[in-house]
């Protein structure tokens, strides 16, 4: 069975300071490991994969993750946060069409 | 390409109707799945096939039959509706090659069971 566990629900952080978002994954095989981001009452917007490569994935909007097989993490990162990152942001590991969703993390940027 | 479509996009329904959420995809995907997503949780998986005439159960199954007669379509079908499945619901269309994975998003079914 495959897991991802997101262990902060709520991540603060201050325009213009960097960020960090974490996430844990579980499972038999190679993952496939994604991050979304969801704004109010919308849908899951894709922000980038980890599927085979390069550890550092760059993704949409400025956003980058690093793939750490010996940590089993897949943390997604900003060097700069703006006031409309905030959203909620969830990984999920992908295997044969099934993904394992993490609860979330509501990132809130402040001017 | 329309990606993934869903309809309808909001429902209300009673308590022991019955219906049918539509997924489509015209990207010829082999994987399509169902998630349900309640408030301020993520995605769970309710029901996935691997292609045209193959299903399986996900996380959440219990009160949900699918099927997928064609590559294209896999319908969700909600037998006797209970207040406990009003949720957002997701399908998903993806495909696997070595080295390669695509997956989309529909922009989901808000569904109320009064």
């Amino acid at each position: 069975a495959q897991s991802v566990a997101q262990p902060e629900d709520q991540v603060n952080v201050a325009e213009g300071n960097p960020l960090t978002v974490k996430c844990t994954y579980s499972v038999s095989g190679n993952p496939y490991l994604f991050w979304y981001v969801q704004y109010p009452n919308r849908g899951l917007q894709f922000l980038l994969k980890y599927i085979t490569g390069d550890n550092l994935v760059k993704g949409s909007y400025g956003f980058e993750a690093e793939f750490n097989k010996s940590q089993t993490s897949f943390h997604l990162k900003k060097p700069s946060a703006l006031v409309s990152d905030s959203a909620l942001y969830f990984c999920a590991v992908t295997s044969a069409g099934k993904s394992t969703f993490g609860d979330g993390t509501t990132l809130t940027v402040k001017p | 390409n329309a990606g993934v479509t869903q309809t309808p996009k909001f429902q209300v329904l009673k308590t022991g109707q019955s219906m049918t959420l539509q997924c489509a995809q015209d990207m010829n995907h082999e994987y399509m799945s169902w998630y349900r997503q309640d408030p301020g949780m993520g995605l769970r998986l309710i029901h996935y096939s691997v292609g045209a005439g193959i299903t399986d159960q996900g996380e959440v199954p219990n009160g949900y039959n699918v099927s997928r007669s064609t590559t294209e379509d896999f319908p969700l079908r909600l037998l006797s509706a209970a207040p406990s499945q009003t949720s957002v619901y997701f399908c998903a269309s993806s495909y696997e090659l070595p080295g390669v994975y695509e997956q989309y998003f529909g922009p989901g079914t808000r569904l109320t069971v009064t």
